[in-house]
């Protein structure tokens, strides 16, 4: 069985400030990782994934994460934000052939 | 890149009536779809699991009479929410896997509201 943390449900802060999202999963086996982005009322937009190579993965929009296997982690940071970055973010696990398994989802609240 | 279209984007139906929602890949053939219902403000909950030509695989709970899912090809899968009531009001997303790289790309959504 496979299952996503996502450590906090909301996260506020100023514009041009960097955030990082925090996401730990775990899994029996080997996992392919990723992050997305949800406006209000849309669907969900591939920010980046991890599926393997190397463990920093760039993604759109600035967005970077980091495959931490030994911390089981995936975090997802941007060093400056924009207000036009306030989205719901979602990170998710599968392992190969298998569905998605989500977080409960970070709130990313940018502020003037 | 990869392109999911689902209709419509919003819906108002009344209570016992069927509403369909349609999702297609555009440039890829999609050979898994996944539906998915979401509640506000909470992340989304897999409906079921489709393959294009099989009986679409249901999670627990979730009532495979209420909720008729078709996979006729490999670029449409249909979700048909039957005699649908206010509780079956909700954010609908489906989910194609295709083409390189297990990439999933998700369709727009659609809003249903049962009134």
């Amino acid at each position: 069985a496979q299952s996503v943390t996502q450590l906090d449900s909301q996260v506020p802060v100023f514009e041009e400030a960097p955030v990082e999202l925090r996401c730990n999963y775990s899994s029996s086996v080997s996992v392919y990782l990723f992050w997305y982005v949800q406006y209000p009322n849309q669907g969900l937009q591939l920010l980046l994934k991890y599926l393997s190579g190397s463990t920093l993965v760039k993604g759109i929009n600035g967005f970077e994460a980091e495959f931490n296997k030994s911390q089981t982690s995936f975090h997802l940071r941007k060093p400056s934000v924009h207000i036009s970055d306030t989205a719901e973010y979602f990170c998710a696990v599968s392992s190969g052939y298998s569905t998605l398994t989500f977080g409960k989802g970070t709130m990313l609240l940018v502020s003037p | 890149g990869a392109v999911v279209s689902q209709h419509p984007s919003r819906v108002i139906c009344k209570s016992g009536t069927s509403v369909k929602i349609e999702c297609r890949s555009l440039d890829f053939q999609a050979t898994t779809m996944f539906w998915y219902r979401q509640f506000p403000k909470q992340s989304l909950m897999l409906m079921a699991t489709s393959n294009e030509g099989s009986k679409a695989t249901y999670e627990q709970g979730v009532e495979k009479d209420k909720f008729l899912i078709n996979h006729a090809s490999l670029t449409l899968s249909t979700l048909t929410v039957t005699s649908a009531h206010p509780e079956d009001s909700s954010f609908y997303i489906c989910s194609a896997r295709g083409g390189q790289g297990a990439t999933y790309t998700f369709g727009s959504g659609t809003r249903l509201t049962v009134v």
